[in-house]
């Protein structure tokens, strides 16, 4: 089975610029989660999608942070404008009803 | 919304002998908590985990068990070995269907000393 697959792995980017993040889950996953984790914390839950609609997006900041699964598979996330204290991994996830969270490798965001 | 607290942040412990890494919850709610394990520069690996209709599981070295009263679970390693070293950070999460993105603990940085 593929996992989730995200890209780019890295990025580095200058403050009040713009960044996007793909993400494409396992095939036959209907949720997909994007979380933000900062350098030694844990996760944070950013949004979560059920198939190409929002379930949860409570912790996203939305004057800057957005996101879109437009057909129910692949999703971006993306940062406009970006902050210095954005800077952090940006880990994709998916899963199946009742059923494990897959994690991609994520992107490694670096604002300067 | 939910609020998960672990501890200890750090903890070294002699190759050969357990270790045990503790979280709290506080949604009486939630009924999924799970482990992960997390090596420097990869991805959070799922270790095991627990649902709330049980007190228990056990996975050869790695146990969890779950006390819904106290809302408390726990991460039990035995035989450590020096490829355990990792952070690991439990989540607890209502799972089922609706908003079901996990809650994750700080972390906790487990050192095998040789």
């Amino acid at each position: 089975e593929a996992g989730v697959a995200q890209s780019p792995r890295y990025k580095i980017i200058e403050k009040r610029q713009s960044v996007a993040f793909w993400c494409n889950p396992i095939s036959g996953h209907a949720t997909l989660y994007w979380y933000q984790q900062i350098l030694g914390q844990g996760p944070k839950l950013l949004i979560q999608f059920q198939n190409n609609g929002v379930v949860d997006d409570s912790q996203l900041p939305k004057d800057r942070f957005s996101a879109e699964r437009l057909k129910g598979v692949d999703s971006t996330l993306k940062i406009q404008p970006a902050k210095l204290e954005d800077s952090a991994v940006y880990l994709c996830a998916s899963s199946q009803p009742l059923g494990g969270y897959t994690f991609g490798s994520g992107t490694r965001l670096t604002v300067v | 919304g939910e609020n998960v607290e672990q501890h200890p942040s750090t903890l070294s412990v002699q190759e050969g002998d357990s270790a045990v890494i503790k979280c709290t919850y506080s949604d009486s709610a939630s009924n999924y908590f799970p482990w992960y394990k997390q090596e420097l520069g990869k991805r959070p690996q799922l270790i095991i985990d627990i649902r709330s209709n049980v007190g228990e599981k056990k996975d050869q070295r790695i146990a969890v068990t779950l006390n819904k009263t106290a809302k408390h679970f726990s991460l039990h390693i035995t035989e450590t070995q020096p490829e355990d070293s990792a952070v690991y950070f439990c989540a607890a999460t209502v799972s089922g269907g609706g908003a079901d993105g996990l809650t994750f603990g700080k972390g906790t940085h487990l050192i095998i000393q040789p």
